[in-house]
């Protein structure tokens, strides 16, 4: 079992909907969530950050943490095709603190 | 420049060469990572330190790769005798742990290696 698994996707959505995006992580004492956005070519790029279970939002982004059932998961409202990316999941654990990363979500928005 | 930043951006080198990289992490930011990351796949863990000591190295990491923050503010990741599995986008990402959170790390725009 991998450490961080998403969908690879591609995930299509029209524009101003909403896309919906999962990601599950086997070690149970993991401390710290994160989504970046990678652009081709590009490094990643942080958009959210989430440490407790519950909802925590930011603008169009909202990410959801559920720890009894580790998943993780970022929902992006009123999607537009600059959104057109890949997302990756990163989580933070173990007693040195290392973040693992999921293999991401190419994510596609379709005007 | 507040950011992280990378040099090189490219790098073309031939299979048994050695090649240094250089990254200069935000600059109040204690801990400063490498990851590796080829098409298709998350970024993975190469080492990290929290101000000059190494605190963590990647069981994948071979003998042929070594990395240093002599003074706990840039880092070198030096990779001897390259493969052509080397080739890769090497990334680099710091953070400020350990004052109430800040466990979020930056990424700076990365070093792509070609070995030919």
């Amino acid at each position: 079992q991998k450490e961080v698994e998403q969908n690879s996707g591609p995930l299509s959505v029209p524009e101003g909907a909403i896309a919906s995006l999962n990601c599950t992580y086997s070690d149970r004492g993991s401390q710290s969530f994160f989504w970046y956005r990678q652009y081709s070519g590009k490094s990643p790029e942080l958009i959210m950050f989430i440490y407790s279970n519950g909802d925590k939002e930011d603008g169009r982004f909202t990410a959801q943490l559920n720890k009894a059932s580790q998943y993780v998961s970022l929902l992006i409202r009123d999607s537009q095709p600059s959104d057109s990316a890949t997302y990756l999941c990163a989580v933070l654990s173990g007693g040195y603190q290392k973040v693992t990363f999921g293999t991401g979500t190419k994510l596609q928005v379709i005007p | 420049d507040t950011g992280v930043s990378q040099n090189p951006r490219h790098k073309i080198t031939k299979r048994g060469q050695n090649v240094t990289f250089r990254c200069d992490p935000i600059s109040e930011h204690n801990r400063l990572y490498w990851y590796r990351q080829t098409l298709g796949q998350g970024p993975e863990f190469l080492t990290y330190f929290q101000n000059e000591a190494q605190l963590e190295k990647s069981r994948l990491l071979s003998d042929r790769f070594s990395a240093e923050r002599p003074k706990g503010s840039f880092s070198t990741l030096e990779i001897q005798r390259t493969e052509q599995g080397d080739s890769a986008m090497y990334l680099c990402a710091s953070s400020l742990a350990g004052h109430g959170g800040g466990y979020e790390q930056y990424f700076g725009p990365g070093t792509r290696l070609t070995v030919t």
